[in-house]
């Protein structure tokens, strides 16, 4: 079967725009989670939900973060007011709950 | 401090060689779990392996095994015969129990098989 999805697989944008990334995750999973990687690292949680809930957005960095998941399928992470600082690969997993999380291709933002 | 700790930023290892790479964790939870993923220059994430913090043997998948040892806590990942296309930066990672599920992540380490 078909496995998470990402889209754009690169975003280049400017500084102060805003941008959505995409995850299509894979179908039956319940559980989504949104991971960052700066380069040279390891991934950061943001945020996680079960079904169309956010059940916990506690690792998002501050308030242009956000994210939806409105049918309990494919997920939005938005940011808002982009800064340098947010350039890294973006991954999402997705899973049942408790069981290993499969990730997608990841997207890799460039503000410039 | 940091709750998952690999030590070996990179390493080089000749063809079928084993290899062991390490990874140190810190908890307080009794009941947890370890991942392993493998991240080609792709960039996609790849589950390896998973250990329980109940579990009484070590896992084994394949070419992999993880050598648990949970008094030390550790979990170093063991592949056997290596290959070329094992090269790739790994990671460990920890669930806690009441982390909503979220894993949290060592540093990797960066795999060069050589021929």
């Amino acid at each position: 079967g078909a496995g998470v999805s990402q889209t754009p697989s690169n975003k280049v944008t400017e500084k102060g725009k805003y941008v959505e990334l995409r995850c299509d995750p894979i179908s039956g999973h319940t559980a989504l989670y949104w991971y960052r990687q700066s380069l040279g690292q390891g991934p950061e949680f943001l945020i996680y939900f079960q079904g169309t809930g956010a059940a916990d957005d506690s690792g998002l960095p501050n308030d242009r973060f956000f994210a939806v998941r409105p049918e309990g399928s494919v997920s939005t992470l938005k940011i808002q007011r982009t800064e340098r600082g947010d350039s890294a690969v973006y991954l999402c997993a997705s899973s049942s709950p408790g069981n290993e999380q499969f990730f997608g291709p990841g997207t890799r933002l460039t503000v410039l | 401090a940091q709750k998952i700790t690999q030590t070996q930023p990179g390493m080089f290892v000749q063809e079928k060689e084993a290899v062991t790479l390490d990874c140190t964790y810190d908890t307080s939870d009794q009941s947890y779990g370890l991942f392993w993923y493998k991240q080609p220059s792709s960039g996609e994430m790849i589950f390896l392996i998973y250990q329980g913090s109940y579990d009484e043997q070590n896992a084994t998948e394949g070419r992999y095994s993880l050598n648990f040892q949970k008094a030390r806590k550790s979990a170093n990942l063991v592949i056997s015969a290596s290959q070329l296309g094992d090269s790739a930066m790994y990671f460990c990672a920890m669930r806690e129990r009441d982390s909503n599920y979220q894993l949290i992540w060592g540093a990797g380490t960066k795999l060069i098989i050589k021929p």
